[in-house]
């Protein structure tokens, strides 16, 4: 069964340093969303792509995030410099181009962040 | 603006008993709704979904909800819990265009006493 892959699974990191993350959606799926969960609360939509194109980046903290997906395939999530209160579990979600699924979308195992 | 409110933070049942998840939304228009379970340190895995067709949906592991618009509710329910139940389960809200947000609630965590 085809599934959306993350990497790193963990990170730990420093107060100021940069990190990254990646996605691969499911193969064929143009829509690819990354959200991001604070512990005890539900995710929140930080960016939404179609294809290569950003749809939503409105709750991107666009002074230290940063998002691509070059080729409208995979993803990379960046942060630069980490602070203490980015320390979540970062999901990556991708949904079919058009198949009457609506909105459904499938996830990731997610990588959690620590920030010392 | 659309929202979802679930309440009670923690639930607690017996394993066997009835689950009950309870979930409202807010919506303009017609709304979608799902419900998502969450196990320790992985990603969220859709359970059902509403999407205007039965209002009584049935899911993957026994679970099923009903949409009753006259009370903007759509709660999650199992007849009979088990031990792998123990998760946090998510109610989510969209309008169902391609590009419309999906807003999740703030989750529910499900405890299953032995």
């Amino acid at each position: 069964e085809a599934e959306v892959a993350q990497s790193p699974r963990y990170k730990i990191t420093e107060k100021s340093q940069a990190v990254a993350f990646w996605c691969d959606p499911i193969s064929g799926h143009a829509t690819l969303y990354w959200y991001r969960q604070i512990l005890g609360q539900g995710p929140e939509l930080l960016v939404q792509f179609q294809d290569e194109s950003v749809v939503d980046d409105s709750q991107l903290p666009k002074d230290r995030f940063s998002a691509e997906r070059l080729k409208g395939v995979d993803s990379t999530l960046k942060i630069q410099p980490a602070e203490l209160g980015d320390s979540a579990m970062y999901l990556c979600a991708s949904s079919p181009r058009d198949s009457g699924l609506r909105n459904e979308q499938f996830f990731g195992p997610g990588t959690r962040l620590t920030v010392l | 603006a659309q929202s979802v409110t679930q309440l009670g933070s923690h639930v607690s049942v017996s394993e066997g008993a009835l689950v009950l998840l309870r979930c409202n939304y807010s919506s303009s228009v017609p709304p979608y709704l799902f419900w998502y379970v969450q196990y320790p340190n992985q990603g969220l895995q859709l359970l059902l979904k509403y999407t205007s067709a039965a209002t009584l949906v049935k899911g993957i592991n026994g679970f099923e909800a009903e949409f009753k618009k006259s009370e903007t509710s759509f709660h999650l329910t199992k007849p009979s819990a088990h031990m792998s139940d123990a998760a946090e389960y998510f109610c989510a809200v969209t309008q169902g265009g391609r590009d419309d947000k999906i807003i999740f609630g703030k989750g529910t965590r499900l405890h299953i006493l032995p």
